[in-house]
């Protein structure tokens, strides 16, 4: 069954740094997510990406934080200058539809640990 | 924005009792979506309802969406120790985003 993969799986690093996340959808989706779950809240969404620009993003996804697909296969998300409450579970999801039955597949999650 | 409620938190139950977990919106839902959470994994894809009324099984787990669109339930029936996990309930609002309840945590004691 095809699935969608995030590396690395976990990641620490130290306040300040920068951080990039990477997935690889399926295949044959067109949509793109990113959505992030601190430990023990929510799993909250922050953006969603489609022909190669942002379509929705929350409050949550400001200037710190950046998407791209730099390639037919990768879809990155780009942490700059991270701050400790950065440190959560950054999951990425595809689907093949915007709307209606939309299902996304999430990915394993990375897991982001900021010292 | 729509807000979605779960009930319970957490709920703690014995190996081949049945239980049910559900959710509520502040507003009429368009698509809820059930996923189930291991810990400290991904999300996986249960059940999507649109039509009020609408009722899906897959083996022992049975998902309905009330006549109003405003409320679902998820009942497990004779639950096993595989079915523990974070179990979240989602719609989609206005913006297309989907966005999910806080969760149900659910453990089966063998």
């Amino acid at each position: 069954e095809p699935e969608v993969t995030q590396t690395p799986s976990h990641q620490v690093t130290q306040m300040g740094q920068e951080v990039i996340l990477r997935c690889v959808p399926i295949s044959n989706h067109l949509y793109f997510y990113w959505y992030r779950q601190i430990l023990g809240q929510k799993v909250e969404f922050l953006v969603s990406f489609y022909n190669n620009e942002i379509s929705e993003k929350s409050e949550i996804f400001d200037d710190q934080f950046s998407v791209e697909r730099p390639d037919g296969s990768n879809f990155t998300l780009k942490i700059r200058s991270t701050k400790l409450e950065d440190s959560a579970m950054y999951f990425c999801a595809s689907s093949d539809s915007r709307s209606g039955a939309n299902v996304l597949t999430f990915g394993a999650g990375s897991r982001l640990t900021v010292l | 924005s729509q807000e979605l409620e779960q009930s319970p938190q957490s709920l703690i139950v014995q190996e081949g009792k049945n239980l049910t977990i559900n959710c509520t919106s502040s507003k009429t839902l368009y698509g809820l979506y059930w996923y189930k959470q291991k810990y400290g994994e991904g999300l996986i894809f249960l059940m999507m309802l649109q039509k009020g009324g609408e009722e899906k099984s897959h083996e022992k787990i049975t998902a309905k969406l009330d006549e109003k669109k405003q409320q679902s339930s998820l009942h497990i029936t004779a639950s096993q120790p595989s079915h523990a996990g974070i179990y979240l309930c989602g719609a989609v609002n206005a913006g297309n985003m989907l966005t999910f309840g806080g969760g149900t945590r659910l453990m089966v004691k063998p």
